[in-house]
């Protein structure tokens, strides 16, 4: 079975700097998506960045970006400049390439609470 | 964009009491899913549907049960509220089929359970 595991329940980072999150999985598939999402205090989870495992090219949205290392099993996220708004809970999520059965749901990891320091 | 709502943003019940969880979305998605959030578990699946009247159990569908009568509409129910069902429930909706299957989540509901 497919697993998600975020090391890291919290961290800390002054504003303005750089913050790297992690994230490992384990699966048997060569072709799969990996999620982050991020989830603000009280507000609804949103979709930060995702990558198809076939892509070698890391996926960069504004100062978020995904250092993927296939053959690790590793999908780490940067935030960079970090910013008072970048302060959520980041999960980080993995799906399958094909939804097909009741075991292609997303799987999600736990989560890293992430505290911006003014 | 894509809006998916939910019906009340906190709600108190009684345990014993049967309790609706209403969760709509305006994109015409084929997937609607129910998870339930507590600190240091992460998110776990309840049930979702592909389909409208299809529903799939997920992880913890124990004490829960779901209906999707019309596509943009997935209720969750739970039959007879208990102490530990109190939580985070979080609806989520995506395109369905083939390809990244973004998953487009609603505010949540926080259900305190007496």
């Amino acid at each position: 079975a497919q697993t998600v595991t975020q090391s890291q329940p919290e961290m800390s980072v002054q504003e303005a700097e750089t913050v790297t999150l992690s994230c490992t999985y384990d699966t048997s598939e060569s072709d799969y998506y990996l999620f982050w999402y991020k989830q603000p205090p009280s507000r609804q989870m949103i979709l930060v960045i995702r990558q198809e495992a076939y892509k070698q090219q890391n996926a960069t949205e504004n100062r978020f970006s995904v250092n993927f290392q296939k053959a690790a099993k590793s999908f780490s996220l940067k935030i960079s400049d970090s910013q008072l708004g970048d302060a959520a809970m980041y999960f980080c999520a993995y799906r399958r390439e094909r939804w097909q059965s009741a075991d292609d749901k997303i799987i999600f990891g736990k989560g890293t609470r992430l505290h911006i320091l003014p | 964009d894509v809006k998916v709502t939910q019906s009340s943003r906190y709600l108190v019940k009684r345990t014993g009491e049967k309790v609706f969880l209403e969760c709509v979305q305006d994109m015409d998605h084929e997937n609607m899913f129910w998870y339930r959030q507590d600190p240091g578990l992460g998110l776990r699946l309840i049930y979702f549907s592909y389909d409208v009247k299809m529903k799939e159990k997920g992880d913890i569908p124990e004490g829960y049960s779901v209906s999707r009568e019309k596509k943009e509409r997935f209720s969750l129910i739970l039959e007879s509220a208990s102490t530990n069902q109190t939580s985070m429930y979080l609806c989520a909706s995506s395109s369905g089929g083939e390809g990244t299957d973004t998953q487009y989540f609603g505010p949540g509901t926080r259900l305190t359970v007496l």
